[in-house]
This record gives C-alpha cells, sequence and structure tokens, in this order.
C-alpha cells in the first residue's frame, strides 16, 4: 500500500513568490493535516482538511491557504513568501477526522527554501 | 491547552544500555499521547500511542511508554540500544477542545537519541 507522497522533495523560491506544494493521502483516507518544521521552531500545526472542508487552522497567516480536492489529495498554498517560511512543510493523512484516536500517517516532506 | 515538554533535547547511550527520553503532559482532559520518531531525511513514523486504555504502551521496535496521571508523565523507554534506533523522538499530545477532538497534533520539541558503538 502506498503511502503519503508528497511534490515536490525541494522547492527555492525568492521573497514576494508564491509556493506551492501537493499532498496525496493514503486510498481511504479522508483527513489531510499540514505542518510546518522551522529550524527553532519545531513541529506547528498548520491546516486540516475532511472531506473537502477546511475543519481547523493553526496560527498562521492568512498567506498560507490550502485547499482539499474530490479526490482528497491536497495542496498548500503560500503566498508572498518570507524568509522565515524557510522550512519542512509535512502532510498527513489519516481515515476521517472527528476522533482523537485516529492515526496520522505522515509523508517524507517538502523542504522549501526562500532566499 | 494541551502541551508537552520533553525534558532533554539530546540524549546519548552506548549501544546495548537502556534507553529513557523523558516527556511531561499538561492536558484538561484525559489527553491522547503519542510518540513518534523521525529518522534523517524521512517522514515521522508512530511509534506508539495511548488512548486512555492499558497504562502501559507497547510500541514497535521494541519502544514502550508508560502513562502516568499522577506524574502526568509519558517517557519513553527501551530495555537495549540499537544503532538504528539513532534518531529525533516527539512527544505529541491531540489536541482537545470542549465538545470534541480537534485533530490537530502538538508537538513536543524533540529529542535527539545518539546511540554510540
Amino acid at each position: 500500500e502506498a503511502g503519503v507522497t508528497q511534490s515536490p522533495t525541494h522547492l527555492i523560491k525568492t521573497r514576494g513568490q508564491q509556493a506551492t506544494l501537493r499532498c496525496s493521502p493514503i486510498s481511504g483516507h479522508t483527513s489531510v493535516y499540514w505542518y510546518q518544521q522551522a529550524l527553532g521552531l519545531g513541529l506547528q500545526f498548520l491546516l486540516w482538511y475532511d472531506e473537502g472542508e477546511e475543519r481547523n487552522r493553526g496560527n498562521f497567516p492568512p498567506r498560507f491557504s490550502g485547499r482539499q480536492f474530490p479526490n482528497y489529495s491536497s495542496e498548500l498554498n503560500v503566498n508572498a513568501l518570507e524568509l522565515e517560511d524557510s522550512a519542512l512543510y509535512l502532510c498527513a493523512s489519516s481515515l476521517s477526522g472527528g476522533s482523537s484516536y485516529n492515526e496520522q500517517f505522515f509523508g517524507p516532506g517538502t523542504r522549501l527554501t526562500v532566499l | 491547552a494541551q502541551s508537552v515538554t520533553q525534558l532533554d533535547s539530546h540524549v546519548s547511550v552506548s549501544e546495548g544500555t537502556p534507553v529513557l527520553l523523558r516527556c511531561n503532559y499538561s492536558s484538561s482532559y484525559s489527553p491522547s499521547l503519542f510518540w513518534y520518531v523521525q529518522h534523517p531525511n524521512k517522514g515521522l513514523q508512530l511509534l506508539l500511542k495511548y488512548t486512555s486504555a492499558a497504562t502501559l504502551v507497547k510500541g514497535i521496535n521494541g519502544f514502550e511508554a508508560e502513562f502516568k496521571k499522577s506524574e502526568t508523565s509519558f517517557h519513553l523507554t527501551k530495555p537495549s540500544a540499537h544503532m538504528s534506533d539513532a534518531a529525533e523522538y516527539f512527544c505529541v499530545v491531540s489536541d482537545l477542545a470542549y465538545g470534541g477532538a480537534t485533530n490537530k497534533l502538538i508537538f513536543g520539541t524533540g529529542t535527539l537519541l545518539a546511540v554510540q558503538p
């Protein structure tokens, strides 16, 4: 069974540009989560999508946005990139949300570098 | 609000000796607690989870953790370290809000485990 996949592996952008990161969940999973792992800040929750809807959002500015498609894959968009957006962005998927007991399976991440 | 504190940022052990990675939690409700491991250039992998069943939880690769409510702790242990255990370990609590889960995982700052030959 294929795990969570993310693309691209690495992404290099300059300040002010937009970045788009993609995630495909495990087959049968309808929930997708995005986390940021920045140096010195640890792993922080960004967004949770379930059944195409945004269910929860972490403490990030509105220029971090995303969506979930009918096939449950997801896109994370970061507008007006800033240097401090440089981080590893991890996507996770789980069975339908609403329970604290659904294991989240993580992808390998996209390394975003903002120059 | 829920939170976890990992008491050691770095732990170094010799191969074949016991591993202890410490984690304390804070939660207004009965928490769901997890330990994840992250090997270099790889994603996070779930080692084990506590969800209010047995207080001693066994995970993969010989790891286990004990939930101690009186001490608000969830320490990760392994009797004998292997070189392949070298990685970063995260203690995690599932965020809960009044009325139900939010599905948001709150991560500790991580403990880097080094295993010396």
